[in-house]
């Protein structure tokens, strides 16, 4: 089973509205952190939000407000007030902490999602 | 924010010699950095963790001799593609571990590779 899922290929939304990107995780460890990067046609990779599986409140972070559903393992972005500059690949990913420390502090991404906003 | 550098940010080479990459953190630290492999239109692959001081370790099916990783620094980790060939043009990637916090990998801008 994939440990991070984007059903979202693609996503159009229209300039000033808000869209949400869904991420669905799968984990056993009780420790863990979900990332959302955001990748530009140029290729860098942007950090934009952090949720802690620990966190009780949502992260936000500007325009990007994370909505974090533990028990569906959930982890959708949500970006409110689109601008054309939001148009970019977008990756959810996964740092899982295990009990015994040896965690290797890796990321699992997602295969991303690609959002077009359209003026 | 935590700034990476990457250079070169564009190389083509002929098919044979070796390329190196550079990864810099510039404002912080990395005991830990990553490598990884980007294809068109996917998601990145992880190639390696390189750790400052010590071996890096390679994911499964990456070829250890033909890419080589050096961390030599606490600021600096390096990839050199060995006899590159067209195979290995893609974009490669690098990020570096922030261990307090919230643990966060902070990227680079990335390099695009052409082998020809």
């Amino acid at each position: 089973a994939q440990k991070i899922t984007q059903t979202q290929p693609g996503m159009f939304v229209q300039e000033k509205e808000a869209v949400t990107l869904d991420c669905t995780y799968d984990t056993s460890d009780p420790s863990y952190g979900l990332f959302w990067y955001k990748q530009p046609s140029s290729g860098e990779m942007i950090f934009l939000i952090y949720q802690g599986s620990y966190d009780q409140q949502n992260a936000t972070e500007g325009r990007y407000s994370l909505n974090f559903q533990k028990a569906r393992k959930s982890a959708n972005l949500v970006i409110s007030a689109s601008q054309l500059g939001d148009s970019a690949m977008y990756f959810c990913a996964m740092r899982e902490d295990p009990y015994s420390g040896a965690g290797s502090y890796q990321l699992t991404f997602g295969k991303g999602t690609k959002l077009s906003v359209i003026p | 924010g935590a700034v990476v550098s990457q250079h070169p940010s564009r190389v083509i080479c002929k098919s044979g010699t070796s390329v190196k990459i550079e990864c810099r953190s510039l404002d912080f630290q990395a005991t830990t950095m990553f490598w990884y492999r980007q294809f068109p239109k996917k998601s990145l692959m992880l190639m390696a963790t390189s750790n400052e001081g010590s071996k890096a370790t390679y994911e499964q099916g990456v070829e250890k001799d033909k890419f080589l990783i050096n961390h030599a620094s606490l600021t600096l980790s390096t990839l050199t593609v060995t006899s590159a060939h067209p195979e290995d043009s893609s974009f490669y990637i690098c990020s570096a571990r922030i261990p307090w916090g919230t643990d966060t990998q902070y990227f680079g801008p990335g390099t695009r590779l052409t082998v020809l």
